[in-house]
């Protein structure tokens, strides 16, 4: 069965300072792969998805960015966080078919001081 | 544009008491839509979707494409129904693009 690993499950950062969470799937190849932000009264947001190797789509303009590095790897990073950036992050997953739904980690709460 | 609507964010019921999670969804195309819950402490997961017209765990969501509805219904709530609903849309975006609303934070009283 398909099985995410998020770590750290949760980080508190300075502003100013770089951040990278991982994720990674096991269970699964050449899936789809995701990271949402969730937050209270807003739902889940989405950040970034990829659908392979290398290829990173993002879906809001911010401080962030993400890597694929390996098909069952996913990275987001920052330069200097922001106050803003603080919520909880979700890294997801997804087959390549119809109607598949995603797969989620546990997540990793960031507080940025 | 794409958009889903979850108009409560708070839906409290007594135990036995009949639950209906309301979500419009707005998508000029074929939807796929979805229910995921996240109860205390545990990660998000997917709870039915409307292809599969099933039943779990007492839940079932009827597709109305006139109303352009997915509501999620229970005819006997029970406590450990108790968790944070979301509902999702799924489209093909050239990948599998999902949408979300803002969830319904379900308490059963019992």
């Amino acid at each position: 069965s398909q099985t995410i690993h998020q770590w750290p499950a949760t980080l508190v950062q300075p502003v100013g300072s770089p951040l990278s969470l991982e994720c990674t799937v096991e269970g699964t190849s050449n899936p789809n792969l995701y990271w949402y932000r969730q937050a209270a009264g807003r739902g889940l947001q989405l950040l970034f998805y990829s659908v392979g190797i290398g290829q990173i789509s993002s879906e809001v303009p911010q401080n962030l960015s993400a890597s694929r590095p390996q098909d069952r790897q996913f990275i987001l990073s920052s330069k200097k966080l922001l106050l803003s950036d603080s919520g909880f992050y979700l890294c997801a997953l997804a087959r390549k078919s119809p109607n598949s739904p995603l797969h989620f980690g546990n997540g990793t709460r960031l507080t940025v001081t | 544009a794409q958009r889903v609507t979850q108009p409560e964010k708070l839906l409290s019921v007594f135990k036995g008491a009949p639950v209906e999670l309301k979500c419009n969804y707005s998508y000029s195309g074929s939807p796929e839509l979805f229910w995921y819950v996240q109860y205390s402490r545990q990660r998000l997961q997917l709870l039915l979707r409307h292809i599969s017209r099933e039943s779990i765990k007492g839940f079932t969501a009827d597709l109305n494409k006139g109303e352009t509805s997915f509501h999620l219904k229970k005819p006997f709530a029970q406590e450990e129904d108790s968790a944070m609903y979301y509902c999702a849309l799924g489209f093909d975006g050239g990948y599998q693009k999902v949408t979300f609303g803002i969830g319904t934070k379900l308490q059963v009283i019992p």
